[in-house]
């Protein structure tokens, strides 16, 4: 079946410091959506990205879709410690199931 | 808006008991429920799609007689775990979503979700 890789798999940032994570599919993904689920908690939905080569941005995050569409990463700007979490990327399939990537858990040193 | 709730948020019970959890959807008709499981550091692993009034279908590995799903109505799944044990253990998440006015499924929004803990 269809599999995302995600990584890296941990990120220790001082607050302040950038961080990416990145997602990569051997095939061509219909959609990329992201995820951050806080420690304890559920994943909260964050953005979908559709088309070839998209970039959407929240605030201080950059989300991108690869020209491909098999490969999205998402970048936070001088991080903060309220950015702490791990941040999934996941792929829709048929019946809009989604696969999600192995999740990169980003810790924040203020 | 799009609110799932999720119930109940932690179970501990002892080896062999039946738990089930309950998903809602508060503020919207969910056409399809999921129920995912994660264990601790890992990833979300998709267990089994529910559309509603009909049979939930089931991943590859995921045992249908053990984790009986019922997706009654439009706003209401449950996930009932027969009769626990040990490795059951885990942090059981349901989500949902619906279709959107052009006839695309909207992102799917999670619930809380569930802490098993069988002993």
């Amino acid at each position: 079946g269809q599999q995302v890789m995600q990584i890296p798999q941990y990120q220790h940032v001082q607050e302040g410091e950038d961080f990416t994570t990145y997602c990569n599919s051997s095939t061509t993904l219909s959609n990329i959506q992201w995820y951050k689920q806080r420690p304890g908690g559920h994943p909260v939905f964050l953005i979908q990205l559709v088309k070839s080569g998209e970039v959407k941005k929240q605030k201080r995050l950059t989300f991108q879709f690869g020209e491909a569409k098999k490969n999205s990463s998402l970048h936070i700007t001088a991080t903060q410690t309220t950015d702490v979490g791990t941040y999934f990327c996941a792929s829709e399939t048929s019946g809009s199931r989604l696969t999600f990537g192995e999740g990169t858990q980003l810790t924040v040193n203020p | 808006g799009a609110v799932v709730s999720q119930h109940p948020s932690w179970v501990i019970c002892k080896s062999g008991t039946s738990v089930k959890i309950e998903c809602r959807s508060l503020d919207f008709q969910a056409t399809t429920m999921f129920w995912y499981r994660q264990f601790p550091k890992q990833s979300l692993m998709l267990m089994a799609t529910s559309n509603e009034g009909s049979k939930a279908t089931y991943e590859q590995g995921v045992e249908k007689d053990k984790f009986l799903i019922n997706h009654a109505s439009l706003t209401l799944s449950t996930l009932t775990v027969t009769s626990a044990h040990p490795e059951d253990s885990s942090f059981y998440i349901c989500s949902a979503s619906w279709t959107g006015d052009l006839g695309g499924n909207q992102p799917q929004h999670f619930g809380d979700g569930t802490r098993l803990s069988i002993l």
